[in-house]
C-alpha cells in the first residue's frame, strides 16, 4: 500500500546550523503535504501546508524564514529548520494527501535534538 | 481553552478490559473525526474515522461520535498488551481536499494494557 517514507528518523545538530528533513510519497501522487511539530507530551500541532508547486501556507505563530518548506514535485516535500536553536528541538512529521485515493498518510518522523 | 481536549492519563488495565478513550472540541465546525495510535517516537497510525454522529465498529474498535455534546469517544474491547500506545483524536473541518489533512489533535492518551 501507499506509504509516506520520511528521513531522517533523528538527527542531532549544533546550534546555528541548518537541518534539512525530507518526506516521499511512495506509490501515489503527493498533491498535498503537512508538517507537524510535536513536543513531549504534547498533541502534533500543525506547521504548515504545502502543496505541490506552490509556496507553503504557514500556520499563525510559524516562522516561514526559519522552517522553509519545498514541495516541488509530486513525491517529494522538504522542510529545512534554518539556523537551529535547541528550542527547536522536536519531533516532526509530515503526512500527506494525493491521488489515487486521497487518502491521508504520515510518515514515520523525525526526532530533531540541537545542542 | 484548547479546540481539542484530551485526557493525557496515563491509563493502565489490565489485559481483556475494556477501554474509553474520550476527547472534547469547542469547535462545531468540525466534520470528520479520526482516532490515531501512536507509538514512542513513530507517526501516528490511523484507527478509525467518522463523519457523522453515531457509532462505527471495526473488530475489537468502536468510535462513537456525539457532535450535539461535541464530545467523542474510542472503546477497545478485550484490551491487549500490544495496544498500549498513545492513542490520539484527531478532527478536521471538511472530508476532502486540503483540508482534508489539515488535522487539528487532542494531546494523547497514554494507554498501557498489562498482563
Amino acid at each position: 500500500g501507499a506509504v509516506v517514507s520520511q528521513h531522517p528518523s533523528w538527527v542531532i545538530c549544533k546550534s546555528g546550523t541548518s537541518v534539512k528533513i525530507e518526506c516521499r510519497s511512495l506509490d501515489f501522487q503527493a498533491t498535498t503535504m503537512f508538517w507537524y511539530r510535536q513536543f513531549p507530551k504534547q498533541s502534533l500541532m500543525l506547521m504548515a501546508t504545502s502543496n505541490e508547486g506552490s509556496k507553503a501556507t504557514y500556520e499563525q505563530g510559524v516562522e516561514k524564514d526559519k522552517f522553509l518548506i519545498n514541495h516541488a514535485s509530486l513525491t517529494l516535500s522538504t522542510l529545512t529548520v534554518t539556523s537551529a536553536h535547541p528550542e527547536d528541538s522536536s519531533f516532526y512529521i509530515c503526512s500527506a494527501t494525493g491521488f489515487p485515493g486521497e487518502k491521508l498518510f504520515f510518515g514515520s518522523g523525525t526526532q530533531l535534538s540541537v545542542l | 481553552q484548547k479546540e481539542v481536549e484530551q485526557d493525557p492519563g496515563p491509563l493502565s488495565v489490565p489485559e481483556g478490559a475494556i477501554v474509553s478513550l474520550n476527547c472534547t472540541y469547542s469547535n462545531s465546525a468540525f466534520q470528520y473525526f479520526m482516532w490515531y495510535r501512536q507509538y514512542s517516537r513513530k507517526g501516528p497510525e490511523l484507527l478509525m474515522y467518522t463523519y457523522s454522529s453515531g457509532n462505527k465498529e471495526d473488530g475489537r474498535f468502536t468510535a462513537q461520535v456525539d457532535k450535539s455534546s461535541k464530545y467523542i469517544s474510542l472503546f477497545i474491547r478485550d484490551s491487549q498488551p500490544s495496544d498500549s500506545a498513545t492513542y490520539l483524536c484527531a478532527m478536521s473541518l471538511n472530508a476532502g481536499g486540503t483540508s482534508y489533512g489539515k488535522l487539528t489533535f487532542g494531546q494523547g492518551t497514554i494507554l498501557t494494557v498489562h498482563p
